[in-house]
Parts: structure tokens; sequence; C-alpha cells
């Protein structure tokens, strides 16, 4: 059975501290590993990832998959309040998608 | 970015009546369409796999005939909640994957059956 785990599952940090969230993932037939951010209703896309060692980036956060370890991390620096949500870890497979349980990040000013 | 539509964004029933919630990609072909719910704090839990014109795949422990899935076009999918009870009332969402993301979602629909 497929499966994707996030940790940590819930962290609370001071704006302009720097994050990094794990994910870990099993997922037969890998085709991608997505991350989304999440506030009160749906998901927002981050990043699809689908090489290995290869940084995506956007403005402050950035992540990175290892297909050999079967592990992504979502970096976000400078961290803001607005940052506060859950984030989403997703394996993609040729047929479904796998979510994380997701890590909800909390910034207080 | 590629836009999913979902709609309603918030719907009440009555128990025991049926609502169709419908999912449009409105700019890219979505050959697959995925169904979520999501129970509050909790992340989401697939429902079904829908396939332009065949019948939608479901997920173990989800009911077919109560959860009635139908992906008619590449850019429409809807889901039928029949007979809905109180237990039914949930956040759902679709998502369609398209060449170049897996997925995008629809804004969600929070459905509460009194």
């Amino acid at each position: 059975e497929d499966k994707v785990v996030q940790s940590p599952l819930s962290l609370v940090v001071h704006e302009g501290d720097t994050v990094t969230l794990n994910c870990s993932y099993e997922v037969t037939n890998f085709r991608s590993l997505l991350w989304y951010k999440q506030e009160k209703k749906a998901p927002t896309f981050l990043f699809m990832l689908t090489s290995s060692g290869i940084e995506k980036k956007s403005g402050r956060l950035s992540s990175i998959l290892d297909k050999k370890e079967l592990f992504s991390i979502l970096n976000i620096t400078a961290t803001q309040t607005g940052d506060s949500a859950v984030y989403l870890c997703v394996g993609g497979s040729n047929y479904k998608l796998t979510f994380g349980k997701g890590t909800l990040l909390t910034v207080n000013p | 970015g590629a836009v999913v539509s979902q709609h309603p964004s918030r719907v009440i029933c009555k128990s025991g009546t049926s609502v169709k919630i419908e999912c449009r990609s409105l700019d890219f072909q979505a050959t697959t369409m995925f169904w979520y719910r999501q129970f509050p704090k909790q992340s989401l839990m697939l429902m079904a796999t829908s396939n332009e014109g065949s019948k939608a795949t479901y997920e173990q422990g989800v009911e077919k005939d109560k959860f009635l899935i139908n992906h008619a076009s590449l850019t429409l999918s809807t889901l039928t909640v029949t007979s809905a009870h109180p237990e039914d009332s949930s956040f759902y969402i679709c998502s369609a994957r398209d060449s170049g993301v897996d997925a995008f979602f629809g804004q969600g629909t929070r459905l509460t059956v009194v």
C-alpha cells in the first residue's frame, strides 16, 4: 500500500525563522512528488518534483527530491505570519495521489 | 496556471435528499479527475478516481451507490451524494490531472446535511 509520511506534524516558529518540512514516500509506479499549502479551503499548488537533486524555488520557498532515499524537503526562509498553514506532501503515481497527513505550521509574530 | 472550478462552494440540504457537486477544468482537458473528502483537522481522503468516458474507480470503503461519479467529458466530472445523511457532512474537493502538473484542485464544497 502506498504511503506518504510527513514530519513534523506540527511546528511553531517566530517570524523570520527558517523551517524545513520533511516528507518520505513509498509509492508504486511513482510519477511525481507534490507540495501544497492548505489554509481554509482547497490546497494551493506549490511545487511538483519529478527529478532527483534539482531544487525548485519560488520566492522564499524551495523544495528538492531525493528519489534514491524516497524523500523530499520543503524549506521556507524568513517565515512570515502568512505562511501559517498546513503543508501537504503528495505522492503521485500513474493511477492516484497519496496524501501525507500534513504539517501544521504556525508562524508567530 | 490551470484552473479547476468546483460548484457549489457551500450547500445545506435536508437528510434524505441528493446533492450534486460539479468539477470543471477551465483551461485544460482533464483525462483524470479525483474526488476527495476531508474531515476536520485531517488530510484529504481519496474517494474515487474517474477517467473520462469510463466508470469511476472507488477506494475501499467508499459506497459507489451512495457517491455517484460521472465523468462525461474531458472538462467535467460530477459527484452526487445520494440520500444524504448528517454523517455525510464534510468538505469535498475535486482535483484534475493534466500533463503539466499532476493535480490542480477545485475550491472545495462544504456540505452540511441537516
